[in-house]
C-alpha cells in the first residue's frame, strides 16, 4: 500500500514570497489532516478535511495560509505571503475514517513533510 | 494548544539499556497515543493505549497509563542505535477527530 506522499520535500523562499505544498492521502482515506511543525516542538493542527469538507481550521492563520482538498483526495496548502516564523516542516496525514479514535482504525498515517526555510 | 508535555526533553544511552519516556496531558482521554519520528521523517505510529487499559505491550515497547495523574509512560527495552528518534504522545482533540501532539523526547542510543 503506498504512503501518503508530499511535495515537494524541501522549499527556500525570500519572506513575502508565496509557496504551495501538494500532498496525496492514501487510497480510500477520507480523512486529511495538515501540520505543522517547528523546529525542536511536535506538530500543531492546522486543519483538518473529512472528504473535500473542512472539519477544524481554528489554526489556521487565514490571512496568510490557505488549503483546499478538491475532489475529496490531493490537497494543497498555500502560504501568501510568507514570513521568517512559517519556517517549518509541513507534514500531511490520512486516516480512514472520520476523525481518528472516533470509528475503526485509530492511527494516522504521515508522509515525510515538506521542510520550507523563508529568508 | 499542546494536550501533552513529554519528559525528559532529551535522553541519552547506551545500546541494551531500557529508555523510559514520560507523558502528561491535561484533559480527560478516550486514548493516547505514541509516534516516532527519524530525522528528516514523518511520523510512525507505535502503539495506543485506551483510557481503560493501565498496560500495553508491543514487542519491546511497553506502554502505560494512569488516568487518576493524566499521565502515561513509554518504555522501549534494549535499546537499539536505530530506535535513535523523537518519540511524541498524542491525544485527541476536543472534538475527537484529531491529534494534539506533545513536545516529544528525543532519544539518542549510541553504539
Amino acid at each position: 500500500e503506498a504512503g501518503v506522499a508530499q511535495s515537494p520535500r524541501y522549499k527556500i523562499i525570500e519572506k513575502r514570497q508565496s509557496v504551495a505544498f501538494w500532498c496525496n492521502p492514501i487510497s480510500g482515506h477520507a480523512t486529511l489532516y495538515w501540520y505543522q511543525q517547528i523546529l525542536g516542538q511536535g506538530p500543531k493542527l492546522l486543519i483538518q478535511f473529512q472528504n473535500n469538507g473542512v472539519v477544524d481550521d481554528s489554526q489556521l492563520p487565514k490571512d496568510r495560509f490557505s488549503a483546499e482538498r478538491l475532489k475529496g483526495v490531493d490537497s494543497t496548502l498555500k502560504i501568501q505571503p510568507a514570513k521568517l516564523e512559517d519556517s517549518a516542516v509541513y507534514l500531511c496525514a490520512s486516516s480512514l475514517v472520520k476523525g481518528v479514535g472516533v470509528f475503526g482504525p485509530n492511527e494516522a498515517f504521515f508522509g515525510q513533510g515538506t521542510r520550507l526555510t523563508v529568508v | 494548544s499542546q494536550q501533552g508535555e513529554e519528559d525528559p526533553q532529551a535522553l541519552s544511552i547506551q545500546e541494551g539499556e531500557n529508555a523510559t519516556m514520560n507523558c502528561s496531558y491535561k484533559t480527560s482521554i478516550n486514548n493516547l497515543q505514541w509516534y516516532r519520528q527519524n530525522s528528516g521523517r514523518g511520523l510512525v505510529h507505535l502503539i495506543l493505549i485506551r483510557s481503560n487499559e493501565r498496560e500495553k505491550h508491543s514487542g519491546r515497547l511497553r506502554v502505560t497509563l494512569d488516568t487518576s495523574k493524566k499521565s502515561s509512560s513509554l518504555l522501549i527495552t534494549a535499546s537499539r542505535a536505530a530506535d535513535t528518534a523523537s518519540y511524541f504522545c498524542a491525544t485527541l482533540n476536543q472534538a475527537g477527530t484529531a491529534l494534539i501532539f506533545g513536545k516529544g523526547t528525543t532519544l539518542s542510543v549510541s553504539s
